[in-house]
């Protein structure tokens, strides 16, 4: 398997634009995550998806920022305006299970693809 | 939520030297991850630890687990230039979110 895939890789649009991101999961994971990464807020969970059904999306900064899963090797974050603000790395990452229970049972890793950085002018 | 706080922030060893980065939590953690990522890549696993007490190795990197769930330690052993890099721990509560720390940077002098 190919890993995690996303794109664009490197993406630089003007503020206002519609922005969207791209992301594959690897095959058979049923588990996929959206994180933004910059200096100042580190590594922080936008979304999660568990078999195409958006599960937490608490960490999504406002209305502006919506992701889709319509199937379950295709996901995308979308920004709509952009703004400078939302320069940042984006990172996919997907995961065979997630999420422990009281006895610390069904976890797994997080496979992470190799990001999107975003630049707002 | 669920805090993670790493430390040192940064570190600068030479190659070599043993080193430890630590990364404690606010509450119990219920699945805690070490992650390595280089600048402008992706993010690595390296272990996952669930039980208190709990220590793992791979090569030269160990991770503990200390009995509360509550504090983890990555230690490195003869660190080399391969070393590098930026060090995150990562962990969820028991409802599935994540969370992860702001990341150890790690310099090995030649």
């Amino acid at each position: 398997d190919a890993g995690v895939i996303q794109s664009p890789r490197h993406e630089v649009t003007e503020m206002g634009q519609e922005v969207t991101l791209r992301c594959k999961p690897i095959s058979g994971h049923d588990y996929l995550f959206w994180y933004r990464q910059t200096m100042m807020r580190g590594l922080e969970l936008l979304i999660y998806f568990n078999n195409n059904v958006p599960i937490d999306d608490s960490g999504m900064p406002e209305d502006r920022f919506s992701a889709k899963m319509p199937n379950a090797s295709f996901s995308t974050l979308k920004i709509q305006p952009s703004e400078p603000r939302d320069s940042a790395v984006y990172f996919c990452a997907s995961s065979l299970s997630w999420g422990t229970s009281g006895s610390g049972s069904s976890y797994n890793e997080q496979f992470f693809g190799p990001g999107t950085r975003l630049t707002v002018l | 939520s669920q805090e993670l706080e790493q430390s040192p922030q940064s570190l600068i060893v030479q190659e070599g030297k043993n080193l430890t980065i630590n990364c404690t939590s606010s509450k119990t953690l219920y699945g805690l991850y070490w992650y390595k990522q280089k600048y402008g890549e992706g993010l690595i696993f390296l272990m996952m630890l669930q039980k208190g007490g709990e220590e793992k190795s791979h090569e030269k990197i160990t991770a503990k687990l200390d009995e509360k769930k509550q504090q983890s330690s990555l230690h490195i052993t003869a660190s080399q230039p391969s070393h590098a890099g930026i060090y995150l721990c990562g962990a969820d509560n028991n409802a599935g979110k994540s969370t992860f720390g702001d990341g150890t940077t790690l310099t090995v002098k030649p």
